[in-house]
């Protein structure tokens, strides 16, 4: 079992760009939740998606979009990149019923430089 | 808004002593509350949890500890190995709808244990 897999590991974009980040869930998971970790900070919750569509959603503007495709494997997209963005970006996935538990698996992230 | 809060960046603590990492809340909504830790270029791994109507759970070397009076937890490590130097992450979950879940993090204390 390969776990929560995320690409790419390394991004670097300049100002203004679009990006988009992919992350694939442990077997047998159907919820992917899509966290933003800046420098000495922890994770921030940006949304969740489950059956396709988005299910819970944090604090973050309407740039951060993303999908979920019929395999559950999800995307995240950040338009307009400004240098803020920079960070650290995890996805993390559980099984619906469980995501309190110890059930929620994190990958090992996508760090986005933004210049 | 920083719902959880880790106000030590780090702990040093000596091998085979007791490491206590603490983590403070403000939402009384949560009801679930976990730690995790975290290595370099690795995603966060789920250590143990607790349930707001515990107040105490026990894993092995890992005991977590809430007091919901004082909306506080800690995480207690007995005894302490270098293989525990990481970064811990406290984190809580308010009740929603069908589990659909928003983790709120701590900023994390990185803790060395030292041979």
């Amino acid at each position: 079992d390969a776990g929560v897999t995320q690409s790419p590991t390394h991004l670097i974009k300049t100002r203004g760009q679009q990006v988009t980040l992919r992350c694939s869930p442990k077997s047998g998971h159907d919820t992917v939740s899509w966290y933003q970790q800046a420098l000495g900070q922890g994770p921030q919750f940006i949304f969740q998606y489950y059956e396709e569509e988005e299910r819970q959603r944090g604090n973050f503007p309407d740039r951060f979009s993303g999908h979920q495709f019929p395999n559950y494997s999800s995307e995240l997209n950040v338009n307009a990149l400004l240098l803020g963005d920079s960070a650290l970006y995890l996805c993390a996935s559980s099984k619906l019923g469980l995501a309190g538990t110890s059930e929620q698996y994190f990958g090992p992230g996508t760090r986005l430089t933004v210049t | 808004d920083q719902q959880v809060k880790q106000n030590s960046p780090s702990l040093s603590v000596q091998e085979g002593r007791i490491s206590i990492l603490n983590c403070d809340y403000t939402n009384s909504m949560f009801d679930y509350f976990l730690w995790y830790k975290k290595y370099p270029a690795e995603g966060p791994t789920f250590l143990i949890s607790i349930s707001s109507i515990k107040d105490k759970n026990e894993d092995g070397r890992f005991t977590v500890f809430l007091n919901k009076s004082a909306k506080h937890l800690s995480l207690h490590i007995v005894p302490s190995q270098p293989g525990d130097s990481a970064v811990y992450f406290c984190a809580a979950l308010a009740p929603t709808l069908y589990n659909f879940n928003k983790f709120y993090f701590g900023s994390g204390t990185k803790l060395n244990v030292k041979p």
